[in-house]
């Protein structure tokens, strides 16, 4: 079963523009988690925010989380051309063991 | 320090063939996973092992997927026989203790079924 949906499914910018990915979820969780994949490889973890944290910084990244929407954002600042990749969030639904992961927003910065 | 290591990284069957995926996880970590990811989607775990003990394996095929992790370190995730739909990404991940820490995965296995 899905935990995590994100939107937009697909997004398209220019190099130098911000990109904004959200991830909504079901349950209660005590993390979630946000991964990159780049075409082709495997996923590589970016940032995890904890539930009683309301935002996080890392780098040219941003990410929020609201537990009482059940929602979190991931900015990426000033996007360059390598951001190019899918990124997908991930929980560990309230009570479980394994991490669920969404089917992932796909980001193209064109140059 | 040295990555998640997986082999083959590529690798083409016939259905009905069998065929066997190697992982060798981040050195001291006590858990491996493996997730199966078909295009477009995203990860979905097959089975966790916490040491060589089995932590998940709910979403295994258990008629024709099976994986083991001898001595609590390497792991092979074996398909027999596969089907056209087995064919995906096959990520295999580490992490220091539990599934909700960080995550470490290998470049995947990519399989194709014909």
């Amino acid at each position: 079963s899905q935990q995590g949906e994100e939107d937009p499914q697909a997004l398209s910018i220019q190099e130098g523009e911000n990109a904004t990915m959200n991830c909504s979820y079901k349950t209660s969780i005590n993390n979630l988690q946000w991964y990159r994949q780049n075409s082709g490889r495997g996923l590589v973890h970016l940032i995890l925010i904890r539930s009683n944290e309301r935002e996080k910084h890392s780098g040219r990244l941003r990410v929020t989380l609201d537990t009482s929407k059940k929602s979190s954002s991931l900015l990426i600042t000033a996007s360059r051309a390598a951001d190019t990749a899918s990124y997908f969030c991930a929980t560990v639904p309230g009570g479980g063991n394994k991490l669920v992961f969404g089917a992932g927003t796909i980001l193209r910065v064109k140059s | 320090e040295a990555g998640v290591a997986q082999s083959p990284r590529y690798k083409i069957i016939e259905k009905r063939q069998s065929v066997a995926f190697w992982c060798n996880p981040i050195s001291g970590h006590a858990t491996l996973y493996w997730y199966q990811q078909i295009l477009g989607q995203g990860p979905k775990l097959l089975i966790q092992f916490q040491n060589n003990g089995v932590v998940d394996d709910s979403q295994l095929p258990k008629d024709r997927f099976s994986a083991e992790r001898l001595k609590g370190v390497d792991s092979t995730l074996k398909i027999q026989p596969a089907k056209l739909e087995d064919s995906a990404v096959y990520l295999c991940a580490s992490s220091a203790q539990g599934a909700s820490e960080t995550q470490y995965f290998g470049p995947g296995t990519r399989l194709l079924v014909l």
